[in-house]
């Protein structure tokens, strides 16, 4: 089962704050974030393990609720640069492969 | 440091070819996994190599196969293609595999 992501799609102004969620229906090893921009491969961002909260940029940071098997991403005071489709890629417990979600198509417009 | 390598960049197969693509692992990664990603979809896990050996598989059919080589690097391969095989595939690396994974730009495979 494919994880969910909400929004589908979002448009923000340069400077705005976005948020993107990210659901599971199964218990959950580690939750990891990607941007993909277009015609270029995912760039991982940052992993999020049971247990635990990691901050992987400046102004992009996660969370992990383990109990509702849910991750967020923040993004602060976006720029240009973070245009691009947001996947969250979650991990099963006794599962090695990573299960990619819906993603989120954000676009930062001036 | 060089980043995760994957070659060819682009592909053009016709139905019923056999395809070979190629990765190279980020330096210091001993973990390969593949990737499918049709047109406007995330990634499908096709499967992952660690110490030579398939680790895990995802939903995919016997034409999909691999292999990893002793300096970590590994190959995908596809028999029999099929138009519905046409898409981005990436290699992901990464230092074990329960680490965070790195991409390599892909190879865009065109079934014809």
């Amino acid at each position: 089962q494919q994880p969910v992501q909400s929004p589908q799609a979002v448009i923000l102004r340069e400077g705005e704050d976005a948020v993107i969620n990210c659901s599971s229906s199964k218990a959950l090893y580690s939750v990891h974030w990607y941007r993909q921009k277009h015609g270029e491969a995912p760039v991982f961002l940052m992993i999020l393990l049971k247990g635990g909260e990691q901050k992987g940029h400046d102004k992009i940071s996660a969370s992990f609720n383990e109990k509702k098997q849910q991750s967020s991403l923040y993004l602060t005071a976006s720029q240009l640069s973070y245009s691009g489709t947001y996947f969250c890629a979650t991990r099963d417990f006794g599962n090695e492969k990573l299960t990619f979600g819906t993603g989120t198509r954000l676009t930062i417009i001036p | 440091d060089a980043g995760v390598t994957q070659s060819p960049t682009h592909l053009i197969k016709t139905r019923g070819q056999q395809v070979t693509l190629r990765c190279s692992p980020k330096s210091g990664h001993d973990t390969v996994s593949w990737y499918q990603q049709a047109l406007g979809q995330g990634p499908q896990f096709i499967f992952q190599y660690y110490e030579e050996e398939e680790r895990q598989r995802g939903n995919f059919p016997d034409r999909f196969s691999g292999h990893q080589f002793p300096n970590y690097s590994s190959e995908l391969n596809v028999n029999a293609l099929l138009l519905g095989d046409s898409a981005l595939y990436l290699c992901a690396s990464s230092r074990g595999p329960d680490y965070e994974q790195y991409f390599g730009p892909g190879t865009r495979l065109t079934v014809t």
